[in-house]
């Protein structure tokens, strides 16, 4: 399956919202879809997996949602610290794929 | 606290082998499946390889399929990457990462990861 995330890169200001999509190019099975953050010099970040269950410590400014091929995570309350690049995953049980990653840019 | 710490990297000639370890803490290491994940110099994160809890399921990207194995010592809390053949696109730093499990929909998947080392780097350049 091939993820597609749009926009490339996404340019906000801090108290906005932002949205963030990534399309599969096929159905993803039993919503096996995840969020990471990855800021500069450091490794990734679980934020959210099926689709929409929140990991451990993410606060609830983060939500995921969708289903089928098309899925979001929509970010609110914008703070400085969100900006990152943030990565869609699907997975299975034997083999998994990301997508190419949007940057949160807040200014 | 979970930790993972990856090591084994380093500058490798183009069809040369590398074997890179993670070692890991903090958690019932058999109960979770474990992946590598490389990200090559300013690039996005590129699943590699993942094992489930027993070694009964081992999953390769295309990419690496063939030339790289990977196996985990449960006894050990431990896991090797045994990467054959490398080439210059297998440059990458290396995270080593913990299986979460995602059960909400009925049925069970471990190959997405809700924890990760900090990386090994691997080289490959003449």
């Amino acid at each position: 399956i091939v993820l597609t995330q749009s926009p490339g890169t996404l340019s906000l200001s801090p108290g906005e919202r932002a949205s963030l999509s990534c399309r599969a190019s096929q159905s993803v099975s039993s919503n096996s879809l995840a969020w990471y953050q990855q800021k500069p010099g450091q490794a990734p970040r679980l934020l959210i997996y099926g689709a929409f269950n929140r990991a451990t410590g993410v606060p609830d400014r983060f939500t995921g949602s969708g289903s089928g091929t098309d899925f979001s995570l929509t970010i609110t309350r914008l703070a400085p610290e969100d900006s990152a690049v943030y990565y869609c995953q699907q997975y299975g049980t034997s083999s998994c794929s990301f997508g190419q990653g949007t940057k949160l840019e807040i200014k | 606290e979970v930790q993972l710490v990856e090591s084994g990297g380093g500058l490798v000639q183009p069809g040369r082998s590398l074997s890179l370890s993670c070692v890991a803490s903090g958690f019932n290491f058999d109960d979770y499946a474990m992946h590598w994940v490389r990200q090559a110099p300013g690039k996005g994160l590129e699943w590699v390889a993942g094992i489930i809890w027993n070694s009964g399921i081992i999953g390769y990207a295309d990419s690496v399929k063939g030339r790289f194995t990977l196996s985990r010592d449960n006894a050990k809390n431990f896991m090797t990457l045994q990467m054959n053949s490398l080439r210059v696109e297998d440059t990458a730093l290396y995270y080593c990462a913990k299986g979460g499990i995602d059960c909400s929909s009925g049925k069970c998947f471990d190959f997405f990861m809700d924890a990760w080392g900090n990386g090994t780097t691997v080289t490959v350049s003449s």
